[in-house]
């Protein structure tokens, strides 16, 4: 199972882009990279997935360098209801069950 | 779409009582998950299921915690007897069979957040 870093913590202000950014040296070939976001006393909440370069959705983008050993999520413009804890996980397209890390913790101030 | 649905809420029991959470998941997905959430340990996969059968439950703390699924539309989390270290909220998600592409989109429920004195 390939492991993931993240930074624990990370502050914002309204309008900003943010950036986080994930390492997982040891991704392998069939895995991919995904996103969740979760709000306190809620689930994790699904976000964004990829493979390779980058992948844009309504909410995010993310990037993922030819290596694939890191990877970095995009939040355009965050608003205040954007602080949240964000996961990044490396998926084993054949073991469907995630294993969560730590994630990073966003803070979105006025 | 009512999105998946796990009863009760909240729960507050004394050590010692038998504690049994509920999880519909989202009609026509076929993998089914348990996860634990502490501030100490984070996210915890307990078990998940795919069409009805236990795939993997090495996540099960002990012999307290048993799942069971007895058909695609209901599963249940029992803890007996409870102890105070079981407080935690327990989410339960689900995902449909399909591309690889969706392999990490799981849908999670609310959760219920339990409280064993």
């Amino acid at each position: 199972l390939a492991k993931t870093t993240q930074p624990i913590s990370m502050d914002s202000y309204e309008g900003q882009e943010v950036n986080i950014t994930c390492s997982h040296n040891n991704i392998a070939t069939n895995d991919y990279i995904t996103w969740y976001q979760q709000f306190p006393s809620q689930g994790p909440r699904f976000i964004i997935q990829g493979y390779k370069t980058k992948v844009t959705n309504e909410v995010a983008s993310l990037f993922i360098p030819a290596d694939r050993k890191s990877s970095t999520l995009s939040l355009p413009r965050v608003s205040l209801s954007d602080t949240a804890v964000y996961y990044c996980l490396v998926v084993d397209t054949g073991r469907r069950a995630l294993t969560f890390g730590s994630g990073t913790r966003l803070q979105v101030q006025p | 779409d009512a999105g998946v649905i796990q009863s009760p809420r909240h729960e507050v029991t004394e050590m010692g009582q038998e504690v049994t959470l509920r999880c519909k998941p989202i009609s026509g997905h076929n993998s089914l998950f348990w996860y634990r959430q502490t501030m100490m340990r984070g996210l915890e996969l307990l078990i998940y299921f795919n069409n009805n059968v236990p795939i993997d439950d090495s996540g099960m703390p002990e012999d307290r915690f048993s799942a069971k699924m007895p058909n695609a539309s209901f599963s249940t989390l029992k803890i007996q007897p409870s102890e105070p270290r079981d407080s935690a909220v327990y989410f339960c998600a689900s995902s449909p069979e399909g591309l690889a592409e969706r392999a990490g989109e799981l849908f999670f429920g609310e959760g219920s957040r339990l409280t064993v004195l």
